[in-house]
């Protein structure tokens, strides 16, 4: 069946360090992927989103790498801040049924000053 | 603007009582969620509507029932609670035009003994 995956459940890295988390997704008909962050005790809040038809897409600090070909995505946060702290994740949705986001089961980051 | 709001924040049933989630959202988002997260999870998608009279089951809905009262009101009912409904339970909301992007109220924390 279809899915979204972590490959690492914990990250720590240093503050001002870069931060890559990375998401793998089984479904090579999924149109858009997502990233939401979540601080501890909130609701998810909407990172970046990227398309199908993207390969790269950058926000403010981060950037997200789309890798059809291993169906891999991975969200890149610069000069990572104890403000990063928190639990990230990857979903993905079509246009065939898009009101239906899938999530992945999140990256846990932890940002050591 | 309140975005998403979310009663009650915590809740305890015993087995077999019903209850009520309420969500609301003040936006004029068309489309409306409720997920489920547990511990260690990804949030699960348990029901969703594209519109205002308009429902559709998730990826978990046996258990649950929804209700799309107007636009701003969408709501979760367990109509016999199981301890495998303690869960942490988001609403959400988006506007199609912002295509991807979904906004989450604060969370419903439930426990069912």
């Amino acid at each position: 069946g279809e899915s979204v995956g972590l490959h690492l459940p914990t990250l720590s890295v240093q503050e001002g360090d870069n931060s890559i988390i990375n998401c793998a997704y089984s479904n090579s008909a999924s149109d858009y992927f997502i990233w939401y962050k979540q601080e501890s005790g909130k609701g998810p809040q909407f990172i970046i989103d990227i398309r199908s038809n993207m390969d790269k897409r950058q926000g403010q600090r981060v950037t997200v790498l789309l890798n059809k070909t291993v169906k891999h995505l991975s969200l890149q946060i610069a000069a990572t801040q104890p403000g990063d702290s928190a639990v990230y994740f990857c979903a993905e949705g079509r246009k065939t049924s898009y009101d239906k986001v899938i999530f992945g089961p999140g990256t846990s980051l932890s940002v050591i000053p | 603007n309140a975005g998403v709001t979310q009663t009650p924040k915590f809740q305890v049933l015993k087995t077999g009582q019903s209850m009520t989630l309420q969500c609301a959202q003040d936006m004029n988002h068309n489309s409306m969620y409720w997920y489920r997260q547990d511990p260690g999870m990804g949030l699960r998608l348990i029901y969703y509507s594209a519109s205002e009279g308009t429902t559709d089951k998730g990826e978990v809905p046996n258990g649950y029932n929804v209700s799309r009262l107007n636009k701003r009101e969408f709501s979760l009912r367990l109509e016999s609670a199981a301890p495998s409904q303690t869960s942490v339970y988001f609403c959400a909301s988006r506007d199609r035009a912002a295509y991807n992007e979904q906004f989450f109220g604060p969370g419903t924390r439930l426990t069912v003994l």
